[in-house]
């Protein structure tokens, strides 16, 4: 089993709906969580971080649940610049090492 | 507003070559990371500096060496290229360790291995 497990997509919807996508991950004792994008053939960069209290920054909201192990990313009124492959991202030791998930990809179409 | 800077971006060798990856980071950022990106899987750590004078093994360390040169400067090294080894390569940085989770990555270098 992955550490860190997506469904890659691709999400394929129109302008303006909202989509949501999750994340699992197999350690319990992950410490914190993240969400960063990455568009195409470019480098990836934190989109936000995910507290266990939930996140939301206007239109993206992050939520953590710690009893089944998965995060998630809500995107409301999506635009076609929202069209990215989004990477779950978990420090699961603590330290350095934080583990990427493969991304899930997020295709917006007018 | 430079961030992090990866050179090459773009490079083809041949199986047995070797090569040396150059990173540098001008936002005085104490921890460096260098990943690499592969289809169908997530990043993976090849090895990371947390400080100026410290390296230590990631996930996929086999068939790679880096040096910190100095706080700005962490390079990796391909002694035998090969062809499992073509990727993309990006360098990270952060102020300290990777636990905030900002990262700050250069715009990754193409390695393609014949």
């Amino acid at each position: 089993r992955k550490e860190v497990e997506q469904d890659p997509g691709p999400f394929n919807v129109p302008e303006g709906a909202t989509v949501a996508f999750n994340c699992t991950y197999s350690n319990s004792a992950s410490q914190s969580f993240f969400w960063y994008r990455q568009d195409c053939r470019k480098e990836p960069k934190l989109l936000m971080s995910v507290y266990s209290s939930g996140n939301e920054d206007g239109r993206f909201t992050a939520q953590l649940n710690r009893a089944s192990q998965y995060i998630s990313l809500l995107i409301r009124d999506s635009k076609l610049s929202d069209s990215a492959t989004y990477l779950c991202v978990v420090n699961m030791r603590g330290g350095n090492k934080l583990v990427f998930g493969a991304g899930t990809i997020l295709r917006v179409k007018s | 507003n430079a961030g992090v800077t990866q050179t090459p971006k773009f490079q083809v060798l041949k199986t047995g070559q070797s090569m040396t990856l150059q990173c540098a980071q001008d936002m005085n950022h104490n921890s460096m990371y260098w990943y690499r990106q592969d289809p169908g899987m997530g990043l993976r750590l090849i090895y990371y500096s947390a400080s100026e004078g410290t390296t230590d093994k990631g996930e996929v360390p086999n068939g790679y060496n880096v040096s910190r040169l100095n706080k700005r400067e962490f390079s990796l090294r391909l002694e035998s290229a090969a062809p499992s080894q073509t990727s993309v390569y990006f360098c990270a940085s952060s102020v300290q360790g990777a636990g905030t989770g900002e990262l700050f990555f250069g715009e990754g270098s193409r390695l393609t291995v014949l």
